[in-house]
């Protein structure tokens, strides 16, 4: 069962515009979000996190945004540029459960077009 | 600057061999994790330890042992390789309540 959902594998984007990329959970003691970006044959590198008693969380480009009563977290990327092309994977942890390992999702392939 | 190392970029094993992946972090991270990666399944946890000598089963920890002697440490053995444990394999640490480091990753081709 995947706690951790994103439904979309790839999506492209005109350099300069908006990316956003959506990710969905179903655990409701998850209380810890995190956002990573891949490029091939490299691990993941953390982006940016949020905290579920906050909705939103900024950090230069990056935005995430995060819907409790609806279960669902979101990456905004703006302006999106050519080198922001990777897989970017969201993960969620239940810290408050005394738990502190990193469920991930599928991934999210993103193009930016130049 | 958290250095998570990883032994090898690419490993090439036949089937039935033991295999030993190497993790080491150098940040006294008490957490320490195995995820492996396919197309189309995301990361998926192995396993995890979170003190010396501590560990727990992932989602997935089929076919798979771990061994965390020592903190800065986590290993992955693979008891007897099968061509279905072909994949990329990423270790990873983190403080408590802090996100985690990934290694550069070891891909792994059982043949």
């Amino acid at each position: 069962d995947q706690q951790v959902k994103q439904n979309s594998p790839s999506l492209s984007v005109q350099e300069g515009r908006i990316s956003i990329l959506n990710c969905d959970y179903t655990n409701s003691m998850f209380d810890y979000f995190l956002w990573y970006k891949k490029y091939p044959a490299e691990g993941p590198t953390f982006l940016i996190s949020i905290s579920s008693i906050k909705d939103k969380n900024e950090d230069g480009r990056f935005t995430v945004f995060l819907n409790k009563s609806a279960k669902h977290l979101s990456l905004h990327i703006v302006p999106s540029q050519p080198g922001d092309s990777a897989v970017y994977f969201c993960a969620a942890s239940a810290r408050g459960s005394g738990t502190y390992k990193y469920i991930f999702g599928t991934g999210t392939r993103l193009k930016v077009l130049a | 600057d958290v250095k998570v190392t990883q032994s090898s970029r690419y490993l090439v094993k036949r089937t039935g061999e033991k295999v030993f992946l190497e993790c080491v972090q150098d940040m006294d991270h008490e957490n320490m994790f195995w995820y492996r990666q396919d197309p189309g399944l995301g990361l998926r946890l192995i396993y995890f330890s979170y003190d010396v000598k501590m560990k727990e089963k992932g989602d997935i920890p089929e076919g798979y042992s771990v061994s965390r002697e020592k903190k800065e440490r986590f290993s992955l053995i693979l008891e007897s390789a099968s061509t279905n444990q072909t994949s990329m394999y990423l270790c990873a640490s983190s403080l408590t309540n802090a996100e985690a480091f990934f290694g550069q990753g070891t891909r792994l081709t059982v043949v």
